[in-house]
């Protein structure tokens, strides 16, 4: 079956501007997660959805960063007012229940802010 | 401090050399111990896992956990150019993962 898909793959926006960042789950899986990575870095946890709501949103950096995910299946990560230091990889999982170890990630969406 | 920490190398070693990989934690709570792998420019795919202390085996990969020490191991027998990527550990902690820094390793022909 399809795994996590991200869209778009690559994004290059101006400082200020908005950005949505998009993320399809593997079909089924009913907990979703966003993380960020830094280049070198690990992922850091950004926000963790159970279905429809935000279960665990302590990462987000601050409130220029919001997530939703209306129906528990495609999220949608937001970014308002880019800054250069948002500049990253957006990493998404699902995994087929809350709590489970395995994750599985999408590929990403490399954002640069200039 | 962070919660895990995990030597970023480079580490490049030749073919068919052992390759061990190391992190350390300090959150006690960790109950689940996972190695993923990274290729450059995909998202990370989960390799390993291994529940509280112990050894796990697949294939080449071994995994140690000591929860006393509060360190786990991932070692790689006969490497592969193959195996050349970014190796994350990582723990669970609640819902969330808590990643290492990675350490990215090359295996030459």
């Amino acid at each position: 079956g399809a795994g996590v898909s991200q869209t778009p793959s690559n994004k290059v926006t101006e400082k200020g501007k908005y950005v949505e960042l998009r993320c399809d789950p593997i079909s089924g899986h009913t907990a979703l997660y966003w993380y960020r990575q830094s280049l070198g870095q690990g992922p850091e946890f950004l926000i963790y959805f159970q279905g429809t709501g935000a279960a665990d949103d302590s990462g987000l950096p601050n409130d220029r960063f919001f997530a939703v995910r209306p129906e528990g299946s495609v999220s949608t990560l937001k970014i308002q007012r880019t800054e250069r230091g948002d500049s990253a990889v957006y990493l998404c999982a699902s995994s087929l229940a809350p709590g489970t170890y395995e994750q599985y990630f999408g590929p990403g969406t490399r954002l640069t802010v200039t | 401090q962070k919660e895990v920490e995990q030597d970023p190398g480079p580490l490049s070693v030749p073919e068919g050399a052992i390759v061990s990989l190391n992190c350390t934690y300090s959150n006690s709570a960790f109950q689940y111990f996972m190695w993923y792998r990274q290729y450059s420019r995909k998202g990370p795919e989960l390799l390993m896992y291994t529940y509280s202390s112990g050894n796990k085996e697949d294939g080449r990969f071994t995994a140690q956990v000591d929860k006393s020490s509060k360190y786990i191991s991932l070692f790689i027998r006969d490497s592969q150019p193959s195996d050349s990527a970014t190796y994350l550990c990582a723990m669970q902690g609640a819902q969330k993962l808590v990643f290492g820094q990675g350490t990215r390793l090359t295996i030459n022909p």
